[in-house]
């Protein structure tokens, strides 16, 4: 069972920085593209990032494009999300999840508990 | 950005009822359409994906169907365990977008 578990979320100040982590397991990582999605407090959900095996294919929404950067290590399994000028309004719980494969259509097949991210003074 | 809007917004229902929920698109996206179900305090867990193809040891009671801008997932005889969130996703075009979730009630 594919298994992703993420960390780094914490309580972080406005403009602050704060890099979370999404260890991978019981898959072939380095074949697989990874997203990352956030749910404000008693909101919906919100895609953030994705990234694609070889780490140079990269996407992001508008919202968060120039100060997050997702990245990942094939030889450690685990993707992350840089975190830079955060903002009140990034305040939510980060999802990572698996896609359930390269070709369209694109779908998340899998995710992580969450890791909760809040950005208050 | 392609926008997504599910209706209704939350509905009530029983056990063994049969449930339809409706998401449509602003712009045409094909097929590329998928269903989340996310109960309280938890992840979402795929359903359909390509608009109408069940997600593996998702029960058959789920179907999804639709294609362009209207889409559904009906679920035939709604079971204790099925109250929850249920969100739609378009992968058509970045960036992804999701409706803003259907809420099923007892």
């Amino acid at each position: 069972e594919v298994q992703l578990l993420e960390s780094g979320g914490d309580l972080v100040q406005p403009g602050g920085s704060l890099r979370l982590s999404c260890a991978a397991s019981e898959f072939t990582f380095s074949n697989s593209a990874l997203a990352w999605v956030r749910q404000a407090p008693g909101k919906g959900l919100e895609w953030v990032s994705s990234v694609f095996p070889s780490g140079a294919k990269t996407f992001y929404t508008d919202s968060v494009r120039g100060r997050f950067t997702i990245s990942r290590d094939n030889s450690k399994n685990t993707v992350f999300l840089q975190m830079n000028n955060l903002r009140p309004e990034d305040t939510a719980v980060y999802f990572c999840a698996k896609y359930g494969g390269l070709t369209r259509p694109h779908y998340l097949e899998s995710w992580g508990q969450g890791t909760l991210v809040t950005v208050s003074s | 950005d392609i926008q997504m809007t599910q209706s209704p917004s939350s509905l009530s229902a029983s056990v063994g009822d049969k449930v339809t929920l409706t998401c449509r698109a602003s712009h045409s996206i094909s097929n590329f359409l998928n269903w989340y179900q996310q109960k309280p305090g938890k992840a979402p867990t795929l359903l359909i994906y390509g608009a109408s193809t069940l997600q593996s040891g998702v029960p058959p009671r789920f179907s999804g169907s639709g294609s362009g801008t209207d889409f559904t997932l009906t679920i035939s005889s709604l079971q204790a365990e099925d109250f929850a969130t249920f969100y739609c996703q378009q992968t058509y075009s970045n960036p992804w977008t999701f409706g803003q979730g259907t809420k099923v009630e007892i």
